[in-house]
């Protein structure tokens, strides 16, 4: 199947900074990728929608200033968490579809904010 | 009402038992039906394809009822490790976007 990598596993930040997760698809081109924030015990929730070349789409009640997102070539998109706080903290996961029947997630992202 | 609704479990089961579980979702369009395994701390990696007939693979089957809008999973002789928590997950073809379930936790005991 297809690979998604996404960059780092874990990472651990004071207040305030800003941190950048990478996403990238190894072996095919992703016009789309899509961020997910998993609370522990819960689902994966939608964030975004990142198209490459455009404007990503926020559902509803996701702050694009807060999580900046770009997609500036086919194969990778960042997400940026700005001015983290703790409530952040969370487990951050891209997918990339490579066919409409299946998505390929990366290995995800856990986000601690001190 | 969400858009994915599954029984949070956690079924705790002895190996060798079957186990099933159900999940229901609201949005009469979709088309597409998944069954996600998903281990602690990990991504989501794809168990199965749900199709409208109905689809087995090894121990696993699943079924969908269209008509009651909802996907089950059935896993005979139980291994302890198939321990995880399983995802609903329904695709709508027009946007490619995942709505996903808060999973059902199934722990296998030996």
């Amino acid at each position: 199947g297809a690979v998604v990598s996404q960059h780092p596993s874990r990472v651990i930040c004071k207040s305030g900074t800003s941190v950048k997760i990478e996403c990238r698809s190894l072996d095919f081109q992703a016009t789309t990728m899509f961020w997910y924030r998993q609370f522990p015990k819960q689902s994966l929730m939608l964030m975004a929608t990142s198209n490459e070349g455009s404007k990503a789409t926020y559902e509803q009640g996701v702050e694009k200033d807060k999580f900046l997102i770009n997609h500036a070539s086919l194969t990778l998109s960042t997400l940026t968490v700005t001015s983290a706080h703790p409530e952040d903290s969370s487990f951050y996961i891209c997918s990339a579809g490579y066919t409409y029947t299946e998505a390929f997630f990366g290995q995800g992202t856990r986000l601690t904010v001190v | 009402r969400k858009e994915v609704e599954q029984d949070p479990g956690p079924f705790n089961v002895p190996e060798g038992a079957t186990v099933a579980f159900n999940c229901t979702y609201s949005n009469s369009a979709s088309q597409s039906f998944f069954w996600y395994r998903q281990d602690c701390r990990k991504e989501p990696k794809l168990l199965m394809s749900v199709y409208s007939s109905g689809n087995e693979d090894g121990r696993f089957t699943a079924q969908l009822n269209r008509a009651s809008q909802y996907i089950s999973l059935l896993i005979r002789d139980s291994k302890l490790s198939d321990s995880a928590t399983y995802l609903c997950v329904v695709n709508r073809r027009d946007d490619y976007k995942l709505s996903f379930g808060a999973g059902t936790t199934v722990t296998v005991r030996a």
